[in-house]
C-alpha cells in the first residue's frame, strides 16, 4: 500500500508570496494518479489538479501542479486572501485498488 | 448542475448500525464511479469505499467486512451502509464523484464532484 506523506504541515506565508506544498509517496506513482484538493473550515474538499499538473474546471491559473515518480509540487505563484487553506494530495492505486490521501499542509496568514 | 446531497448521519451507539444517502442529481450514480470519504473531527481525509461503474466494490481495511457501499439506479442514489460502528468510525461522510480523464497515459481517477457531507457520531 502507497503511503503519501506532505511537507511542511503547517505553512506560513503572506499574500502575494509563493507557496510550494510537496507530497511524496513511499513508492512511485503514475503521475495519471495523483490529485490535490484544497479545503476550507467547513466546507467540503475542492478539486485543484489531476493527473499531477492539470488543472480542474474553473482552478485559476496561479495553481499549478509538476512531479513525477515519488515527489510531486503544488505551487501557488501568488497566495491571494481565498488560498488560506489545507491541501491534500490523493492517489489512486490499482493495485490493491482503492484511493489514499496524504495528511494534509495548512497554509496559513503570516 | 451536478449535485450530490447526503442524509443519514446522526448519533449512535457503539456496535450499532446507521445507512447513508447521497442523492444524485445532474449525471447518473450508475455511468461513474462512486466513492465515500471520511473525515474525523479536526483530521484530515480518508477513502472509505468505492463502487465501480461495472458493480465491482472495494473498501479502506478499516471498514473491510463492517461497511457496504451499493446504489439503487431508479433512485440515482448512492449508499453506505455501516455496521458494528466504533468510536473510531465517528466524523463526517462525504460522497464523491470519481471523475476520469485519459491524456496520454493510465486513466486518471480522482474525486470532482462532492457533497456537503453528514456527521456520524458513535458514542454512548
Amino acid at each position: 500500500e502507497i503511503v503519501l506523506t506532505q511537507s511542511p504541515g503547517t505553512l506560513s506565508l503572506s499574500p502575494g508570496e509563493r507557496a510550494t506544498l510537496s507530497c511524496r509517496a513511499s513508492q512511485s506513482v503514475s503521475s495519471s494518479y495523483l490529485a490535490w484538493y484544497q479545503q476550507k473550515p467547513g466546507q467540503a474538499p475542492r478539486l485543484l489538479i489531476y493527473g499531477a499538473s492539470s488543472r480542474a474546471t474553473g482552478i485559476p491559473d496561479r495553481f499549478s501542479g509538476s512531479g513525477s515518480g515519488t515527489d510531486f509540487t503544488l505551487t501557488i505563484s501568488r497566495l491571494e486572501p481565498e488560498d488560506f487553506a489545507v491541501y491534500y494530495c490523493q492517489q489512486y492505486g490499482s493495485s490493491p485498488r482503492g484511493f489514499t490521501f496524504g495528511p494534509g499542509t495548512k497554509v496559513d496568514i503570516k | 448542475e451536478v449535485q450530490l446531497v447526503e442524509s443519514g448521519g446522526g448519533l449512535v451507539q457503539p456496535g450499532g448500525s446507521l445507512r447513508l444517502s447521497c442523492a444524485a442529481s445532474g449525471f447518473t450514480v450508475s455511468s461513474n464511479y462512486m466513492s465515500w470519504v471520511r473525515q474525523a473531527p479536526g483530521k484530515g481525509l480518508e477513502w472509505v469505499s468505492v463502487i465501480y461503474s461495472g458493480g465491482s466494490t472495494y473498501y479502506a481495511d478499516s471498514v473491510k467486512g463492517r461497511f457496504t457501499i451499493s446504489r439503487d439506479n431508479s433512485k440515482n442514489t448512492l449508499y453506505l451502509q455501516m455496521n458494528s460502528l466504533r468510536a473510531e468510525d465517528t466524523a463526517v461522510y462525504y460522497c464523491a464523484r470519481v471523475g476520469t480523464m485519459v491524456r496520454g497515459g493510465p486513466r486518471s481517477y480522482y474525486f470532482d464532484y462532492w457533497g456537503q457531507g453528514t456527521l456520524v457520531t458513535v458514542s454512548s
